[in-house]
């Protein structure tokens, strides 16, 4: 059974800094494409960043230069280092596999509070 | 003006059918994409419900009813998400997608009220 399970949201300052991490299980990350999705408190959905399995990546214009997404292989895990955060940036993260191109599995979330 | 359009609410009665449009932004050409429904449920991650791009190239998902149903309108502009024989479990919010410019594009989203 596909699981994937993010962790290291939290409440953080303007212009801090966060290191979401999303568990795979049933499943090999380097072999998929990986996408985070966030959504703001009562909001739309947003995507924010995909990492293809050949390694290549690609962001929104909201966060470009700001994030960055990566793997660990040896975990079998998908990463979203967030830097210079800012009160736009509070959402609930979500960590989604893609299978062919379709958002198939989805995270619960992680919630990133950006505030002082 | 937003890549992708869609209704902030629709309401419909049981048994009707409910017609949720995703207008493209004007110069995007609707029939050379293929547009992403999901659904999504207060307190829970969106679900894909089907894709898109015509007749021969369409995809519903798994465990989603054949009352779900897309199309496009290209006088409008627009991919549909059709819904037939309302149930008052199809009440939900409903976000159309694209891939455009290297980059995912979710619309605002529709919030279906089944009553």
């Amino acid at each position: 059974e596909v699981q994937l399970v993010e962790s290291g949201g939290g409440l953080i300052q303007p212009g801090g800094s966060l290191r979401l991490s999303c568990a795979a299980s049933g499943f090999t990350v380097s072999s998929n494409h990986m996408n985070w999705v966030r959504q703001a408190p009562g909001k739309g959905l947003e995507w924010v960043s995909i990492l293809y399995g050949d390694g290549s990546t690609s962001y929104a214009d909201s966060v470009k230069g700001r994030f960055t997404i990566s793997r660990d292989n040896s975990k079998n895990t998908l990463c979203l280092q967030m830097n210079s955060l800012r009160a736009e940036d509070t959402a609930v993260y979500y960590c989604v596999r893609a299978v062919d191109y379709i958002f198939h599995n989805w995270g619960q979330g992680t919630l990133v509070t950006v505030s002082s | 003006q937003a890549v992708l359009t869609q209704p902030s609410s629709l309401s419909a009665s049981p048994g009707a059918s409910a017609s949720l449009t995703c207008t493209l932004r004007s110069g995007i050409n609707v029939g050379t994409y293929r547009i992403y429904w999901y659904q999504q449920k207060p307190g829970s991650p969106p679900q894909f419900v089907l894709r898109y791009k015509s007749d021969s190239d369409k995809q519903r998902g798994s465990g989603v009813p054949s009352r779900f149903s897309g199309s496009k309108d290209a006088s409008a502009n627009a991919g549909i998400l059709l819904i037939s024989g309302l149930q008052s479990e199809d009440e939900a919010d409903y976000y159309c997608m694209i891939w455009h410019s290297n980059a995912w594009v979710f619309g605002g989203g529709t919030k279906l009220t089944v009553l």
